[in-house]
């Protein structure tokens, strides 16, 4: 299996345009799970989802942020409009099931807004 | 609101020697925890999984053992190598649908 995978890995962009940030889980995975790892911050859960469906949203930072997931095999995360504090990696992760079983990490997305 | 903590934040060793990382948290109500590891600029590799009915796993070197109700869990490498050095951290996967909460790592450093 070729793992989650993630794209662009490396995105710079300057204050004020939009960014999508995409996610492959790996497959027959139906939990997907967004993070965000910052030095001051560590590792923050941003939004997850259980069947192409938004479980908790709650991490998400600002309005500015958007999720989907609109099936099973793929999942944007959205910043419209960007701002030099949302430079950071972006993770995204896949489980098996919601619960109980272990997550699997991509390589991640680092985020540059000048 | 779940808390995990892990201490110490760095710890350096000589190539050889055993140690163990230490992971807590505050709300003992967890599905289950899990370690990783993370080599700079990389994403985060899974070494262990301890389900809540569990007390501990082991692969290889690793060891992790887990204690629900003292909100603990430790990380025991035997032998450490050099190719060990990173930064581990542990999550902890609550009741609360399965949102995960990290501590913030240990950085581990072995020295040849």
């Amino acid at each position: 299996d070729a793992g989650v995978i993630q794209s662009p890995r490396h995105e710079v962009t300057e204050m004020g345009q939009e960014v999508t940030l995409r996610c492959k889980p790996i497959s027959g995975h139906n939990s997907l799970f967004w993070y965000r790892q910052t030095m001051m911050r560590g590792l923050e859960l941003l939004i997850y989802f259980n069947n192409n469906v938004p479980i908790d949203d709650s991490g998400m930072p600002e309005d500015r942020f958007s999720a989907k997931m609109p099936n099973a095999s793929f999942s944007t995360l959205k910043i419209q409009p960007s701002e030099p504090r949302d430079s950071a990696v972006y993770f995204c992760a896949s489980s098996f099931r919601l619960t109980s079983y272990e997550q699997y990490f991509g390589p991640g997305t680092r985020l540059t807004v000048t | 609101k779940q808390e995990v903590t892990q201490i110490p934040a760095a710890l350096s060793v000589p190539e050889g020697e055993n140690l163990v990382l230490n992971c807590s948290f505050t709300d003992s109500a967890i599905y289950n925890l899990q370690w990783f590891r993370q080599d700079p600029g990389k994403g985060l590799t899974s070494l262990l999984l301890i389900q809540s009915s569990q007390r501990e796993q082991t692969s290889g070197r690793l060891n992790a053992s887990l204690d629900k109700s003292s909100g603990r869990s430790t990380l025991y490498i035997a032998a450490s190598q050099p190719g060990d050095s990173a930064t581990y951290l542990c999550a902890v996967r609550d009741t609360n649908a399965g949102k995960s909460t990290f501590g913030d790592g240990t950085t581990l450093t072995v020295k040849p």
